[in-house]
């Protein structure tokens, strides 16, 4: 079955503690990408990757980090959570850029 | 950065009533998605529009790609209790190998039955 997972779907954590959600989607997608939804504010676009090893900012960037090592995986770090950054966030991929988006099912993360 | 205006924001409807939501924005786009999202979890692909003008149809579902290429609408008819869920426009551009996808805030669809 063609998907995106993510893991963990549900976290809570502390301010400052490292924390990493993965990502991995089985379709030979070449495009991922991680958006975080918040009420009244949608969807917005925190990094995305157009292919291995090549990431690039979002519209809201700041306290995270990517990388792209293999084709499959797209994780999402976070180096030190702040409250702010609590959120659903969502993880998905496309084939090409300009292609149908695929969502994973979200990762609830709670910073207190 | 960017966002959609969608609207409208929320709205309580009786089944069996039809139903109108839209998106606007101040930039070209090449491409109109609408998404619905369930409770607990990910937005899923409704309908894709690729031409500005395009009327598209996915059952009770139908939406336009605006002529501006600025705007977008969906239309779901004969409205049932399953179409609970929010609604999310999104526009996508893509330039040199290049996509940026924004989205709309979401239109929250509640179904009296």
């Amino acid at each position: 079955e063609a998907q995106v997972t993510q893991n963990p779907r549900y976290l809570i954590t502390v301010t400052g503690k490292k924390l990493t959600v993965t990502c991995s989607q089985n379709m030979n997608h070449e495009y991922m990408s991680w958006y975080r939804q918040d009420p009244g504010l949608g969807l917005r676009q925190i990094y995305y990757s157009m292919n291995v090893e090549v990431t690039d900012k979002g519209d809201v960037p700041e306290g995270y980090k990517v990388s792209r090592k293999e084709k499959r995986n797209f994780p999402l770090i976070l180096e030190s959570p702040s409250p702010n950054q609590t959120s659903l966030y969502f993880c998905a991929s496309s084939f090409h850029s300009g292609n149908t988006i695929y969502f994973g099912e979200g990762s609830w993360l709670t910073v207190v | 950065g960017q966002q959609l205006n969608q609207s409208p924001q929320s709205m309580f409807i009786q089944e069996g009533e039809d139903v109108s939501m839209n998106c606007t924005s101040s930039s070209i786009f090449n491409t109109w998605l609408w998404y619905k999202q369930d409770p607990g979890e990910g937005p899923v692909l409704l309908i894709a529009l690729y031409k500005a003008g395009e009327l598209t149809s996915n059952g009770r579902l139908t939406a336009q790609f605006g002529i501006t290429r600025k705007d977008s609408f969906l239309n779901i008819s004969a409205s049932i209790p399953s179409d609970v869920g929010i609604y999310f426009c999104a526009g996508q551009i893509t330039s040199g190998g290049y996509q940026k996808v924004t989205f709309g805030t979401g239109t929250k669809l509640q179904v009296i039955p």
